[in-house]
């Protein structure tokens, strides 16, 4: 089974400064995906990040990047430079790469990230 | 702007109406999700299809009846609703069932009185 774990249920952090938010996920399968997800309060939920288990590299997107440390389990966000329209709840995922379970995405608690001017 | 598209955005329905949620996506993609959100909650998985096949049902209870036409339309078919089935209905779609990022419609907001 899979486990995701987000920590934090609220974040705070000032314009144009970095913040990082954690995930930290539990799985057997050797082949996996993480990813993040926004989601404001009008309710949508906007992709944010890909990050394969395989991957040697770290993804970036824009301001966002994923601290992938594969023996920690871990898949924090970081979010360069923040801004206003930062400020949401964040979701952290995990989808199994085969098996019965492929399709499913299981999600983290969420972060509720406040940006302040 | 996204571009799964899902209609209505706000649908307050009593307990014996039967109403329809449809969501659509022109990406090509050939596996579709419906979920269910409650307030400060994650979503939660019902229905996958792949291939215009259903492949997981959640154990959603019945009165939720999923069908997908084709390729690129998704309905969520709902009858003799509960007050606790008022929530965020959010549909998503991938290119597969793989570790492929799911792209979500803006939801639709479902009260049931």
């Amino acid at each position: 089974a899979q486990k995701i774990t987000q920590t934090q249920p609220g974040m705070f952090v000032q314009e144009k400064e970095a913040v990082t938010l954690d995930c930290t996920y539990d799985t057997s399968d050797p082949s996996y995906g993480l990813f993040w997800y926004k989601q404001p309060s009008s309710g949508e939920m906007i992709f944010l990040i890909y990050q394969g288990s395989y991957d040697q590299q770290n993804a970036t997107e824009g301001r966002y990047s994923l601290n992938f440390q594969k023996a920690r389990k871990s898949a924090n966000l970081v979010i360069s430079a923040s801004q206003l329209g930062d400020s949401a709840m964040y979701f952290c995922a995990n989808s199994p790469g085969r098996g019965s379970t492929l399709g499913r995405l299981y999600f983290g608690r969420g972060t509720q990230l406040t940006v302040w001017p | 702007d996204t571009e799964v598209t899902q209609t209505p955005k706000h649908l307050v329905m009593g307990m014996t109406n039967k109403k329809s949620l449809k969501c659509e996506q022109h990406m090509g993609h050939r596996a579709m999700y419906w979920y269910k959100q409650k307030a400060k909650k994650p979503p939660e998985l019902m229905f996958v299809y792949s291939y215009e096949k259903l492949s997981i049902n959640e154990s959603v209870p019945s009165r939720f009846s999923p069908e997908c036409p084709n390729s690129s339309l998704l309905n969520l078919h709902l009858h003799a609703l509960q007050p606790e089935d008022s929530a965020l209905y959010l549909c998503a779609s991938s290119r597969g069932t793989g570790n492929q990022p799911q792209h979500f419609g803006d939801g639709t907001r479902l009260s049931i009185l």
